[in-house]
């Protein structure tokens, strides 16, 4: 089973408009936490955005905007007022558990394109 | 603050070939993270160093191995080049993610390498 799915591979939203990607995620670890990362054409990836299992709410930084649903296991990416910037690849990805494994499982990510 | 830094951009071998990619953590960094992205794909993982150790590896074959230098500095070796290794490899670095699981990872430009 996919530990991340993102299921829009592609994305558009007009510039100004609010846009919402989703990400569901699978693990039964207690403790986890999610990310979204932005990959402009450039190739590297920016961390946006992190929501811990435990969080009680949902975290914001700037336009950006985690809705979280733990009990649907969802952690979707709210952007406000998009702008032509915005357009690029959005990856969510998950770390399960403290300590020793610390990896990121990445989705396949969606490709969102702000126009005018 | 300069960020993770990768060298080189570009790398181009030839089936059965080595390649030796680099990569600087941000200062203060001392987990290094290696990402393979291919083609049109989400990042898999690869390796975690912390401390000049080993500490995860991803479902690659041992053809694929690196070392964490003293100044955290890293390099991702792969042996005996094949088509199918033609990608983009990140390189992330983070706090300690043995004891801030939770820190964000800060990806670096990339390096294409390009198996011919």
């Amino acid at each position: 089973a996919q530990k991340i799915t993102q299921t829009q591979p592609g994305m558009f939203v007009q510039e100004k408009e609010a846009v919402t990607l989703d990400c569901t995620y699978d693990t039964s670890d207690p403790s986890y936490g999610l990310f979204w990362y932005k990959q402009p054409s450039s190739g590297e990836m920016i961390f946006l955005i992190y929501q811990g299992s435990y969080d009680q709410q949902n975290a914001t930084e700037g336009r950006y905007s985690l809705n979280f649903q733990k009990a649907r296991k969802s952690a979707n990416l709210v952007i406000s007022a998009s702008q032509l910037g915005d357009s690029a690849m959005y990856f969510c990805a998950m770390r399960e558990g403290p300590g020793t494994a610390s990896k990121l499982t990445f989705g396949t990510g969606t490709r969102l394109q702000v126009t005018l | 603050e300069a960020g993770v830094t990768q060298s080189p951009t570009h790398l181009i071998k030839t089936r059965g070939q080595q390649a030796t990619l680099r990569c600087s953590p941000i200062s203060g960094h001392t987990s290094v993270y290696w990402y393979q992205q291919a083609l049109g794909l989400g990042l898999q993982f690869l390796l975690w160093y912390d401390e000049g150790e080993e500490r995860n590896r991803g479902n690659f074959p041992p053809r694929f191995s690196g070392r964490q230098f003293p100044n955290y500095s890293s390099e991702l070796n792969v042996n005996a080049l094949e088509l199918e290794d033609s990608a983009l490899y990140l390189c992330a670095s983070s706090l300690s993610g043995g004891t801030g699981w939770s820190n964000e990872q800060f990806f670096g430009p990339g390096t294409r390498l390009t198996v011919l």
